[in-house]
């Protein structure tokens, strides 16, 4: 089946320093979506792509959808302890369908 | 509005018990899902169902079974739990089509079968 990559697995920052984190398949996908999961909770949507090349912010946040089609980065800038949680990107071959394939993860830790 | 409402949050199983997990969902929402997450696994779909009356297989499907009556509930199934199920798991809905939120997510139950 399609497979995910998330890069790294895990992180610790400390507070006030930007992340960096991708996630990478060999298939081509037309719609990437980033998401965030607090301990306990269920995953939350952060960002949706669905141009090759977009780049799209939220608060702090920023996503890019990669030329390839086979890659999407997320950035935070400027790390609070609140961002501590699992990032999940997910994403899908065709425009329309809701089938999703999730990554596994990033887990970041925020030091104080 | 609660969005998707899972329950119950935790549960503890024998090993050959059976169980029902529920979900339900407020936003009239076409589709829904059942994941399990296991650590370094990711989110892993296990069924899903397009619309009321209707469920498919997704990638993990075998020792489950899924019912969807009703348009706003869709419930998951374990006949006879193995320890292998032990695992969080996650519902989530979406609308029908377009580009739409992606999915939402319910807050998770936690299974462990001993």
């Amino acid at each position: 089946g399609q497979q995910l990559n998330q890069s790294p697995q895990s992180m610790f920052i400390q507070e006030g320093e930007d992340v960096s984190m991708n996630c990478t398949s060999s298939s081509i996908f037309n719609t990437w979506l980033w998401y965030k999961q607090d301990p306990g909770e269920g995953p939350v949507l952060l960002i949706a792509l669905y141009k090759a090349g977009e780049l799209t912010s939220n608060g702090r946040l920023t996503a890019q959808f990669g030329i390839t089609r086979k890659d999407s980065f997320l950035n935070i800038s400027a790390s609070i302890p609140s961002d501590v949680g699992i990032y999940f990107c997910a994403g899908r071959r065709d425009n329309y369908g809701q089938n999703f394939v999730f990554g596994p993860g990033t887990r970041l830790s925020v030091l104080p | 509005n609660a969005g998707v409402t899972q329950t119950p949050k935790f549960r503890v199983l024998k090993t050959g018990q059976s169980m029902t997990l529920l979900c339900a969902q407020d936003m009239n929402h076409e589709y829904m899902y059942w994941y399990r997450q296991d650590p370094g696994m990711g989110l892993r779909l296990i069924h899903y169902s397009v619309g009321e009356g209707t469920t498919a297989k997704g990638e993990v499907p075998d020792g489950y079974n899924v019912s969807r009556l009703k348009k706003q509930n869709f419930l998951l199934g374990l006949e006879s739990a193995a320890p292998s199920q032990t695992s969080v798991y996650f519902c989530a809905s979406s609308p029908l089509r377009g580009r739409g939120p992606g999915y939402t997510f319910g807050s998770g139950t936690r299974l462990t079968v001993v």
